[in-house]
């Protein structure tokens, strides 16, 4: 069984570059969910892809878009970069968008670091 | 709105006990989850409660109480490894939302 994987580890970028993160959801699963962690804090919600579709989305302005492919991997795309940008981002995936509610359980990826300069 | 208090910090000897508390307000909520965090690492699960009480997993039990929105992580017999951050997270809609977290140190 293929855990979560995400790209690239680590990226540095300018104030108002465009980024671009990738992930590969663990085998069998669905659904992918994007956090937000900035040092010292706990992740926050992004948004969720279900089905190639945008299924929630947390307090995050529209330059954080996502997409979702067939194969259920997914891109995190934040345009305009902020120096506030500069965070931890992990990838999350699921069996379908109740796996959450019913188990509490999401599996993690250790997460694309992003510097903004 | 969504809102998670617990400590920021714990500090324990190897082989005590720590209990590490979460206190909640949030809408439509499902369930509380509980995740561990190295240094540079993923979150991993450790233990969810849906309803009342108590589950043990191991060293590792969790209660909630939903009429307090209060829960909590109990870790047993501490080793050096269980030196990370835990994290209390509160199933609402399709998202997890988490706290701020627990830096727990464990000493010899």
């Amino acid at each position: 069984e293929t855990g979560v994987t995400q790209s690239p580890t680590h990226l540095i970028k300018t104030r108002g570059q465009q980024v671009t993160l990738r992930c590969s959801s663990q085998s069998g699963h669905n659904t992918v969910s994007w956090y937000q962690q900035a040092l010292g804090q706990g992740p926050q919600f992004i948004f969720q892809y279900y089905r190639e579709e945008e299924n929630g989305r947390g307090n995050f302005p529209p330059r954080f878009s996502g997409l979702q492919f067939p194969n259920y991997s997914s891109e995190l795309n934040v345009n305009a970069l902020e120096l506030d940008d500069s965070a931890l981002y992990l990838c999350a995936s699921s069996l379908g968008v109740g796996q959450g509610r019913d188990t509490g359980e999401l599996f993690f990826g250790e997460g694309s670091r992003l510097t903004v300069l | 709105g969504q809102s998670l208090e617990q400590p920021s910090e714990v500090t324990a000897v190897e082989g005590a006990i720590v209990q590490i508390n979460c206190t909640y307000q949030t809408s439509g909520f499902y369930g509380l989850s509980w995740y561990q965090q190295h240094d540079g690492g993923a979150p991993t699960f450790l233990s969810y409660n849906a309803l009342d009480g108590l589950e043990e997993t191991g060293r590792f039990s969790s209660f909630l109480s939903r009429s307090d929105s209060y829960g909590y992580l109990l870790l047993q017999e501490l080793q050096m490894k269980d030196s990370a951050s835990y994290f209390c997270a509160v199933i609402s809609g399709y998202a997890l939302n988490f706290g701020k977290g627990t830096s727990l140190l464990v000493t010899p």
